[in-house]
């Protein structure tokens, strides 16, 4: 059974830094692309960053040199280093399997950027 | 950056008739698109994938068409649980979504 497990979020004044994390169960990581996908509080779903099997990592501009996608293989898990934080990151964040499409989608982590 | 613009906004369809929504690519993704259904405190859930391939266990009454820039999700029969916000999303360049459509039940 495929399972994605988000933790790591919480409240964080603005400027602060947050390290989310995905515990993946029933595949692994390291061979498939990974995504992150957030949705800021009563609106829509916004793309991330991506990890792909060859180790190269995309980012939306809106977090490009702010944050920071890893994956660990060992513990089958994939990060997300969030640096820098504004209020308009306030958002679940989703660790999902990305096919192209986003297969699996974890339970989400809400990240709260507020003073 | 690929805009997909989803319209329309809200659709109000009645009990067993057919809801279609659009969804338009400012460039051309070829058939790299894909459908989300997201209820009110729920995870999206993936319906149609390659703009036309329903993902597992997704009902026959959910279908999707196009290519290139102009797409469409047909739900056919419609039942009170398909009320939910529906968002297309590309993959051929980088990935985006567009920005919903809220499916309402009459």
């Amino acid at each position: 059974e495929v399972r994605l497990v988000e933790s790591g979020g919480g409240l964080i004044q603005p400027g602060g830094s947050l390290r989310l994390s995905c515990a993946v169960s029933g595949f692994t990581v390291s061979s498939n692309y990974m995504s992150w996908v957030r949705q800021a509080p009563g609106k829509g779903l916004e793309w991330v960053s991506v990890i792909y099997t060859s180790g190269s990592t995309y980012y939306a501009d809106s977090v490009k040199g702010r944050f920071t996608i890893s994956r660990d293989n060992s513990m089958n898990m994939v990060h997300l280093q969030m640096n820098s934080l504004r209020v308009e990151d306030t958002a679940v964040y989703y660790c999902v399997k990305d096919d192209a499409h986003f297969s699996f989608w974890g339970q989400g982590t809400l990240v709260t950027v507020s003073s | 950056e690929v805009v997909m613009t989803q319209s329309p906004a809200t659709l109000s369809v009645s009990l067993g008739e057919r809801a279609t929504l659009s969804c338009r690519a400012s460039q051309g993704v070829s058939a790299n698109l894909a459908w989300y259904q997201q209820k009110p405190g729920q995870t999206p859930r993936l319906l149609i994938y390659g703009a036309s391939t329903r993902a597992t266990g997704i009902p026959a009454r959910f279908s999707g068409s196009g290519s290139g820039t102009e797409f469409t999700l047909s739900i056919s029969s419609l039942q009170p649980e398909d009320s939910a916000v529906y968002y297309c999303q590309q993959s051929n360049n980088m990935y985006s979504f567009g920005q919903g459509t809220k499916l309402e039940i009459k």
